[in-house]
């Protein structure tokens, strides 16, 4: 079956610092999406990335599709940035969804 | 940038009702989706659609589920007799081939 692991689950930032999300995905994953689940519940899409490298402002993310994984950087965090990291993996025609990473940015 | 829409934003039914959620999925996408989140947990699949036809379905999409492409623009997931366990988030998605998912702002469904 399809395996999409996060870690960590939470992480407590304070505003203006640094962190990297990470996301591992079994061999059956042929393309990545990265999201953002707000307060409200809201997903919005941050990264469509089977491999390399994308930049949106202060959010990057990298997938090593030989090696199964990618990594979600939020750079210089604000409170805005708070909320649910999602990775998803895609196969075939369908999502699978990670657990999350819950994200407190601490003014 | 287009978006998928999704009614009502909220909705509360009595167990055993039936309701009907509504979707317009991005214009020219083929491929469209429903999904729901259960308060705290991950985003689960339910169901793909393509060509006016189910291609997948997932085990929580049993008899009590159906979804339906009515006119062309309109995606629905119909819950014939609602559980308390029904009550969840249900996302609706699009996308056409090559591009990522693109999700709509949900359906909190409250069953009481």
């Amino acid at each position: 079956g399809i395996q999409v692991e996060q870690s960590p689950p939470d992480l407590i930032l304070q505003e203006g610092a640094n962190s990297t999300l990470r996301c591992n995905f079994s061999d059956s994953v042929n393309n990545l999406q990265w999201f953002h689940q707000n307060p409200w519940g809201q997903l919005i899409n941050l990264f469509y990335i089977p491999s390399g490298t994308k930049q949106n402002g202060r959010l990057s993310a990298t997938t090593v599709a030989t090696e199964r994984y990618s990594l979600l950087y939020i750079s210089s965090s604000q409170t805005t940035d708070s909320g649910v990291y999602f990775c998803a993996g895609v196969s075939g025609n369908k999502l699978t969804f990670g657990g999350g990473t819950r994200v407190l940015v601490k003014p | 940038e287009p978006e998928v829409t999704q009614t009502p934003s909220h909705q509360v039914t009595q167990m055993g009702q039936e309701v009907i959620l509504r979707c317009v999925p991005i214009s020219n996408h083929l491929y469209f989706y429903w999904y729901r989140q259960i308060l705290g947990q991950k985003v689960e699949f339910l169901v793909s659609f393509y060509n006016n036809e189910i291609s997948e379905k997932s085990e929580i999409f049993d008899d009590q589920f159906s979804v339906e492409r009515p006119d062309g623009s309109n995606f629905t997931l119909k819950i014939r007799s609602t559980k308390l366990e029904d009550s969840a988030m249900y996302f609706c998605a699009s996308r056409t081939a090559g591009y990522g998912y693109t999700f709509g702002s949900g359906t909190r469904l409250t069953v009481v």
